[in-house]
């Protein structure tokens, strides 16, 4: 069975720093795609970056990017610059092949200080 | 605007009662999903559909129906609430048109069982 550990369940970081949320996977699938949502304090859930398992460069979405260690099964979310706006809860999540089941991590709360 | 409604956005039930939870989406997305949020266990998966006609079990499905007759609904009945089913409750709709298999959320339903 595929599982999603994200061991932070709460971080902190000043405003304008950078901020690595740390993800790692655990699956035998050759094929699959890895996720990170994000879901602030309103609650709606939002797409931030894909990286799929045969992509060869690490996905980057403006100041998000995935740190993505297939050896390692790692996929770090990486913000840089962080902003108030970013405090929320992340989400790691994985898809395998042609699968359409979503796992979830259950969740790293990030807190933006001033 | 093309996405996933659910209704309604708040429930209050009694213990016992039954109700349906609504989702509709209008991408024509083959694969639609009933995830519970629950603190600190991050998303986890209800029932979902590869299609119409079409439906499986996921990670916690007792106390749970679903049926999807059309491409578009899938609605979530719990058949006799009970207090452990109050939960945050998102449905997520996902297939080959969307980039990525990119998962569009509705808005959430927050359930309280009393």
């Amino acid at each position: 069975a595929q599982k999603i550990t994200q061991t932070q369940p709460g971080m902190f970081v000043q405003e304008k720093e950078a901020v690595t949320l740390d993800c790692t996977y655990d699956t035998s699938d050759q094929s699959y795609g890895l996720f990170w949502y994000k879901q602030p304090s309103s609650g709606e859930m939002i797409f931030l970056i894909y990286q799929g398992s045969y992509d060869e460069q690490n996905a980057t979405e403006g100041r998000y990017s995935l740190n993505f260690q297939k050896a390692r099964k790692s996929a770090n979310l990486v913000i840089s610059a962080s902003q108030l706006g970013d405090s929320a809860m992340y989400f790691c999540a994985m898809r395998r092949g042609s699968n359409y089941k979503l796992t979830f991590g259950k969740g790293t709360l990030l807190t933006v200080n001033p | 605007n093309a996405g996933v409604t659910q209704t309604p956005k708040f429930q209050v039930l009694k213990t016992g009662q039954s109700m349906t939870l609504q989702c509709a989406q209008d991408m024509n997305h083959e694969y639609m999903s009933w995830y519970r949020q629950d603190p600190g266990m991050g998303l986890r998966l209800i029932h979902y559909s590869v299609g119409a006609g079409i439906t499986d079990q996921g990670e916690v499905p007792n106390g749970y129906n679903v049926s999807r007759s059309t491409t578009e609904d899938f609605p979530l009945r719990l058949l006799s609430a009970a207090p452990s089913q109050t939960s945050v409750y998102f449905c997520a709709s996902t297939g080959s048109t969307a980039a990525n298999y990119g998962y569009t959320f509705g808005s959430g339903t927050r359930l309280t069982v009393v």
